[in-house]
């Protein structure tokens, strides 16, 4: 079942924050996070694999609460550079280590000057 | 490092023709998956392999697609006959399989339009 993402669009002025959410209606067993820009592909952000992890990369930071089935993306004084698609990947507890990801819908993230 | 290499980059047909994408994945990486993208359905799984045996093929729209993955470098999405509702961004993605859950690496994509 396809993780749902809030919000679907999202606009900023450069500096400002942002949360994105990915919710599943299903247990999760981690959640992959990934950053896609206007005709390119989707390019690695972080996975967060136990419910309650949190990591980071630069400003870009990520937790994940597996008794709510759902992870948030925090983007802290955002740069132009973060402007792109986010998607969020989730894999079933129980599944076998398959690596098969499911992908939310996708946040679009603009950040303006 | 190569990342995963796709090709053609771009390419127009005419419906019914047979379109075949090709996929190298990194060297090492032991799963190969296989996604359309659209702006309606997003970004679909359409099958991923294990050590070049197909796990999961559900994803895969009909009988009119198929894919193969012959040796640990290789593998070829085809459409045969080809439709214009087919026209799509496709991307091939590998990963490990030693650890738990590995970051998938994608290619550049495909762009396909059938006509």
């Amino acid at each position: 079942q396809q993780p749902v993402q809030s919000p679907q669009a999202v606009i900023l002025r450069e500096g400002e924050d942002a949360v994105i959410n990915c919710s599943s209606s299903k247990a999760l067993y981690s959640v992959h996070w990934y950053r896609q820009k206007h005709g390119e592909a989707p390019v690695f952000l972080m996975i967060l694999l136990k419910g309650g992890e949190q990591k980071g990369h630069e400003k870009i930071s990520a937790s994940f609460n597996e008794k709510k089935q759902q992870s948030s993306l925090y983007l802290t004084a955002s740069q132009l550079s973060y402007s792109g698609t986010y998607f969020c990947g989730t894999s079933r507890h129980g599944s076998s280590n398959t690596g098969k990801l499911i992908f939310g819908q996708g946040t679009t993230l603009q950040v303006k000057p | 490092d190569a990342g995963v290499i796709q090709s053609p980059r771009h390419e127009v047909t005419e419906m019914g023709q047979e379109v075949t994408l090709r996929c190298k994945p990194i060297s090492g990486h032991n799963s190969l998956f296989w996604y359309r993208q659209t702006m309606m359905r997003g970004l679909e799984l359409l099958i991923y392999f294990n050590n070049n045996v197909p796990i999961d093929d559900s994803g895969m729209p009909e009988d009119r697609f198929s894919a193969k993955m012959p040796n640990a470098s290789f593998s070829t999405l085809k459409i045969q006959p080809s439709e214009p509702r087919d026209s799509a961004v496709y991307f091939c993605a590998s990963s490990r399989r030693d650890r738990d859950n590995q970051p998938q690496h994608f290619g550049d994509g495909t762009r396909l339009s059938i006509l």
